[in-house]
């Protein structure tokens, strides 16, 4: 257990929908990475978050945004969903903005 | 941006000794790492290089050379276990030390 948390394990939407994936870091670790994992992607970076603010970006697309709120837990909302979002959407926190980063237990998302 | 190669597959058998290349181009190389990750699960730390040399923790070892822009990891004592994907992973300074990641390594340990 890496001390990383997410919420859902698992999301079945439609295409055309919106969903927010949520993660909560380990405690103490002030960045946030949010990953999707498709079986013909391998892991890909999306965002990453720092005490709140944008630090890095990724190939995210614009339909996909998120943020890291005071508590420093962080949400990624994905939206006009399509049938390619399917994916392993995984979270990493890290103490400081370029440490090791610990990968929480991913959402597994479904778009019919 | 990086390019991370690593081959597809792997099999080996219990008990034996296998070891996972990757090659890397980069500009601003600034760490490697090595994460296990078995089907459906989350990556799980393994092991960082930043120096060149040799990094052992227990039945996992692994080694960098920034010259060559190489690492590998050898996997000692196979178990069972240890049949899952291994994914190379570089921090790139001059990309926000952003992590790429490697397409990862599927080992299969046979009995």
């Amino acid at each position: 257990d890496s001390g990383v948390t997410q919420t859902p394990k698992h999301l079945i939407t439609a295409t055309g929908q919106r969903v927010t994936l949520r993660c909560s870091p380990r405690s103490g670790d002030l960045s946030v990475y949010w990953y999707q994992q498709s079986l013909d992607q391998g892991l890909q970076f999306l965002i990453q978050y720092y005490n709140g603010e944008e630090r890095a970006k990724g190939n995210i697309l614009e339909r996909f945004s998120a943020q890291q709120f005071p508590d420093l837990h962080s949400e990624l909302n994905l939206s006009s969903l399509e049938l390619g979002d399917s994916a392993l959407y995984f979270c990493a926190s890290s103490t400081g903005q370029s440490e090791t980063q610990y990968f929480g237990p991913g959402t597994r998302l479904l778009v019919l | 941006g990086q390019n991370i190669d690593q081959p597809t597959e792997m099999t080996a058998t219990e008990g034996a000794i296998v070891q996972i290349n990757c090659t890397y181009q980069t500009s601003g190389f600034n760490g490697l790492f090595w994460y296990q990750q078995h089907a459906g699960e989350a990556p799980t730390f393994l092991s960082y290089n930043v120096l060149d040399g040799l990094e052992e923790k227990g039945r996992f070892s692994s080694f960098l050379s920034r010259s060559k822009g190489y690492s590998y990891l050898l996997l000692k004592e196979l178990q069972m276990k240890d049949s899952a994907s291994y994914l190379c992973a570089v921090r790139d300074i001059s990309n926000d030390y952003k992590l790429s990641f490697g397409a990862g390594t599927t080992v299969t340990v046979r009995a």
